[in-house]
């Protein structure tokens, strides 16, 4: 069955990275699109970027250009989140999402990585 | 982008039906018929309820509805049953290949 499987949670210091994971299965990683969504404490989704595994390009949200960096490994299907320059506001919870490429909805979610920023 | 505008909360007894709004700015560039919905239960994953305006994918109660009209989309509910309550966000492919999130509705069931 279709499935993202998502690294583990991140305590981070403010300034640093964090580099998160999604491992997809029971698919063709390269026929999806995966996305990024992110939720603060108590608010509501907000959309990141996207990543095409087939050939890689990429396409993130205003608010994060600069700092956000999305990135596949086809050998092992997965995707790769990297956000750096953090603050206290990026604490949170990453989705990683599935979308055929076309349909411009997502099917399936990852469970969620809690990030936390704090010093 | 900003948000799309959604009320903070609905809520409903057993059995009604309630509806939810998903508004974007005039003249905003989403492409209204991707508006797709998601049904969120604390501490766990967004799961999809309708894409495309008001397709179900398979699995999904026919409880659930979706329309829209100009630069409004909705979800109703009908037959309100407690499962329902939950957090739901509409979402809009946007003509700058991303997509837009709508603020959230906190459903309750009296």
């Amino acid at each position: 069955q279709v499935q993202l499987v998502q690294s583990g949670a991140e305590v981070k210091k403010p300034g640093a990275s964090v580099k998160l994971s999604c491992k997809a299965a029971g698919y063709t990683f390269t026929s999806y699109h995966i996305h990024w969504v992110r939720q603060a404490p108590g608010h509501g989704l907000e959309y990141m970027g996207i990543i095409n595994p087939s050939g890689g390009a990429t396409v993130y949200a205003q608010k994060f250009h600069g700092r956000v960096t999305v990135t596949r490994d086809t050998s092992t299907s997965t995707v790769y989140m990297e956000l750096s320059s953090l603050t206290s506001e990026d604490t949170g919870v990453y989705f990683c999402t599935r979308e055929l490429g076309t349909t411009l909805y997502f099917d399936y979610w990852g469970q969620g990585t809690l990030v936390t920023v704090s010093s | 982008q900003s948000a799309l505008t959604q009320p903070a909360s609905v809520s409903g007894s057993p059995g009604q039906s309630i509806t939810i709004s998903c508004t974007g700015p005039s003249g905003d560039v989403g492409n209204y018929n991707s508006v797709s919905w998601y049904q969120q239960h604390p501490g766990k994953a967004p799961k999809l309820i309708i894409y495309g305006v008001s397709n179900r994918p398979s699995g999904v109660s026919n409880r659930f509805s979706g329309s829209k009209s100009a630069n409004t989309a909705s979800l109703t509910i009908s037959g309100l049953q407690a499962e329902d309550e939950a957090d739901y966000y509409c979402c809009l492919h946007m003509r700058t290949i991303t997509y837009v999130f709508g603020t959230g509705t906190t459903v309750t069931v009296l």
